[in-house]
């Protein structure tokens, strides 16, 4: 079955930028979608078809994917982007949605 | 604005089945499809299958075939998930997220139920 790999946890200053990366065999040609999670709360979608943003969703929050590595970039981070972030994709050879591991962003 | 209610909290003993509901409003109900997902405690997202509301039509997770049951009934625009036979490890908080498509073709989940916790325990 397919694997999405995301480092457990990021770190980052307010105002700097924090990215995080998904990995995936050849997840250069599938769709990405990204998704945060506040404790407590259910998942938002942030980003989708790897780097378009839903309505609602700040110009910070931007992605890119390319090769084996999708990645979600948050620009001037703030003590609210505090949170899990979750990467999705469709793997076409099983039919089946796939969840990344998950990352923890905490703001220094 | 698009919303999906889910019921509420449930407590169930191993062996048993639980029916968690999904009300959706807001949108055109058959235009989309429903996923569900899980989240064990401190633990990340399982995807657990996928519904068109359009025609029915179903896929599920390898691991949980033959244990879960996705339904709609589109004359009150709900989305319901049946699992059987439940085991301590299903407990978890169970989401209903609504489908950007009418397949499964992998659109993005763009709007999610508030959760169920189901326990398993005897």
């Amino acid at each position: 079955s397919y694997v999405l790999t995301q480092p457990p946890s990021v770190s980052v200053a307010p105002g700097q930028t924090a990215r995080i990366t998904c990995g995936g065999n050849n997840i250069g040609s599938k769709s990405v979608h990204w998704y945060q999670q506040k404790p407590g709360q259910a998942p938002v979608l942030v980003v989708y078809d790897d780097s378009d943003r839903p309505s609602g969703i700040p110009e910070r929050f931007s992605g890119s994917n390319s090769g084996n590595t999708a990645t979600l970039t948050i620009s001037r981070v703030e003590a609210g982007d505090e949170a899990d972030y979750y990467c999705q994709v469709w793997d076409s050879s099983s039919d089946h949605y796939v969840f990344g591991t998950g990352t923890k962003v905490t703001v220094l | 604005q698009v919303q999906l209610v889910q019921s509420g909290a449930e407590v169930k003993k191993p062996g048993a089945s639980v029916k968690v509901s999904c009300k959706a409003s807001g949108y055109t109900f058959t235009s989309y499809g429903i996923s569900w997902v899980r989240q064990a405690p401190g633990q990340g997202l399982e995807w657990m299958g996928w519904i068109s509301a359009y025609n029915g039509n179903t896929n599920y997770a390898q691991k949980l075939q033959g244990r879960v049951t996705m339904t709609t009934d589109t004359s009150t625009s709900t989305a319901y998930m049946e699992l059987r036979s439940l085991r301590s490890d299903d407990t978890a908080v169970y989401y209903c997220a609504r489908v950007a498509d009418i397949v499964a073709s992998g659109a993005s989940f763009d709007y999610w139920g508030q959760g169920t916790l189901v326990t398993v325990s005897s």
